[in-house]
């Protein structure tokens, strides 16, 4: 059973292009969530995808964008960039348990991660 | 709002010394708590979680229980290996949605 796959595992851009990330869901996960990890720090939550909708937001620019696929798969998209754009960018997977709503138990699971650097 | 704060490292040990990383939170409700650990140059794997009060989460040695009263979940090991040295994340869920709220991290070195 294959985990959470990323792609590409590193990238290297200029300031002002455009950068899409890939992220293929666990097995049997229908919810696909979206952070960025800088050098040193802990993740921070960019967005999270159920239903091919942007169900849940967290405190980035709109330069930062999404998608979901019908097979549950998932794209980060960046324009753009910024020197300070430059970190790991993980992608997690979960199931989306509707009985447990508001109950927050899910578990994530993570990628190994795309290491983007904006030169 | 929802926070976590973990103590500062790095944590540097000799082989099979006792382990303890902090870890507080503060959140609304009733959130569940996480451990994540990060090797060099991977991404982050789940170590244990506990989803409600007085639950003990364990997993490889590691345990950490979630304790309401202190608002914390403080991750233990009785004996680390050098295999251990890793990043070690803990994090929280609170709310209808899965947000992971992670805090800073904590560098653990582990010499023979």
């Amino acid at each position: 059973d294959a985990g959470v796959t990323q792609s590409p595992t590193h990238l290297i851009k200029t300031r002002g292009q455009q950068v899409t990330l890939r992220c293929s869901p666990k097995s049997g996960h229908d919810t696909v969530s979206w952070y960025q990890q800088a050098l040193g720090q802990g993740p921070q939550f960019i967005f999270q995808y159920y239903e091919e909708e942007e169900r849940q937001r967290g405190n980035f620019p709109d330069r930062f964008s999404g998608h979901q696929f019908p097979n549950y798969s998932s794209e980060l998209n960046v324009n753009a960039l910024l020197l300070g754009d430059s970190a790991l960018y993980l992608c997690a997977s979960s199931f989306y348990d509707s009985r447990l709503a508001g109950h927050s138990t899910d578990t994530q699971y993570f990628g190994p991660g795309t290491r983007l650097t904006v030169l | 709002g929802n926070s976590v704060t973990q103590m500062e490292g790095p944590v540097t040990l000799s082989e099979e010394a006792f382990l303890t990383i902090n870890c507080t939170y503060t959140a609304t409700g009733y959130p569940s708590l996480f451990w994540y650990v990060q090797y060099p140059g991977e991404g982050l794997q789940l170590l244990l979680k506990a989803t409600k009060a007085d639950d003990k989460g364990s997993n490889k040695g590691f345990e950490a229980t979630y304790r309401k009263e202190t608002t914390s979940f403080h991750l233990e090991k009785g004996s680390v290996q050098v295999s251990d040295s890793a990043v070690y994340f803990c994090a929280l869920i609170s709310g209808g949605y899965n947000k992971l709220i992670f805090g800073a991290g904590t560098r653990l070195a582990v010499h023979p």
